[in-house]
């Protein structure tokens, strides 16, 4: 069974420029997430969407917007790129809501370089 | 003060030798606790879930949970070099549906 799979794998953008991430959970998972991981740190979180809705959100300021579409992928959209977006971002998969006994399970992430 | 405290390391072992992870919390309503293994630029892997105080078992894997004391550990038997990864303790809380990270420990297990 294919896990989480996320796109661009790596990817350079220039200052003040925008970029959509894509992610496609498992196969009968419903919630997807998004977190940010800067080097030596854990992960951040920015979203969670489930069954298309957002249903949290970070402390990420608006330039980060996400949605879900009706097959459950989703996309992370970054506008206005500073220096300090770039870093690793993970999309995760569960079954159903994040805890609630749902185990999450992550992507390989996109490595966002912004000069 | 962060919500969740782990000690970036990095930790360095012998092969075979028993490792001890651990991370604190500050959030009683804390609910679901979890491991995750990060080998060099990949995603995190799922290693272990808990949700109640004591131990569970997973082959070489521990996870302790101590909600009396907010303290979470993983132990790992008969380290390998293939265990030299990061690791990351990773809570849930069901405000917000979000995990909450440490900053992860790199450790490194030599032959």
């Amino acid at each position: 069974d294919a896990g989480v799979t996320q796109s661009p794998t790596h990817l350079i953008k220039t200052r003040g420029q925008q970029v959509t991430l894509r992610c496609s959970p498992i196969s009968g998972h419903k919630s997807v997430s998004w977190y940010q991981q800067v080097l030596g740190q854990g992960p951040q979180f920015i979203f969670q969407y489930y069954e298309k809705e957002e249903r949290g959100r970070g402390n990420f300021p608006d330039r980060f917007s996400a949605r879900q579409f009706p097959n459950y992928s989703s996309e992370l959209n970054v506008n206005a790129l500073l220096l300090g977006d770039s870093a690793l971002y993970l999309c995760a998969s569960s079954p159903n809501l994040v805890g609630h006994g749902n185990t999450i399970y992550f992507g390989e992430g996109s490595w966002l370089t912004v000069v | 003060q962060k919500e969740v405290e782990q000690d970036p390391g990095p930790l360095s072992v012998p092969e075979g030798a028993i490792v001890s992870l651990n991370c604190t919390y500050s959030n009683s309503a804390f609910q679901y606790f979890m491991w995750y293994r990060q080998y060099s630029r990949k995603g995190p892997e799922l290693l272990m879930y808990t949700y109640s105080s004591g131990n569970k078992e997973d082959g070489r894997f521990t996870a302790q949970v101590d909600k009396s004391s907010k303290y979470i550990s993983l132990f790992i038997r008969d380290s390998q070099p293939s265990d030299s990864a990061t690791y990351l303790c990773a809570i849930f809380t069901g405000g917000g549906n979000k995990l909450t990270f440490g900053t992860g420990t790199q450790l490194k297990v030599e032959l």
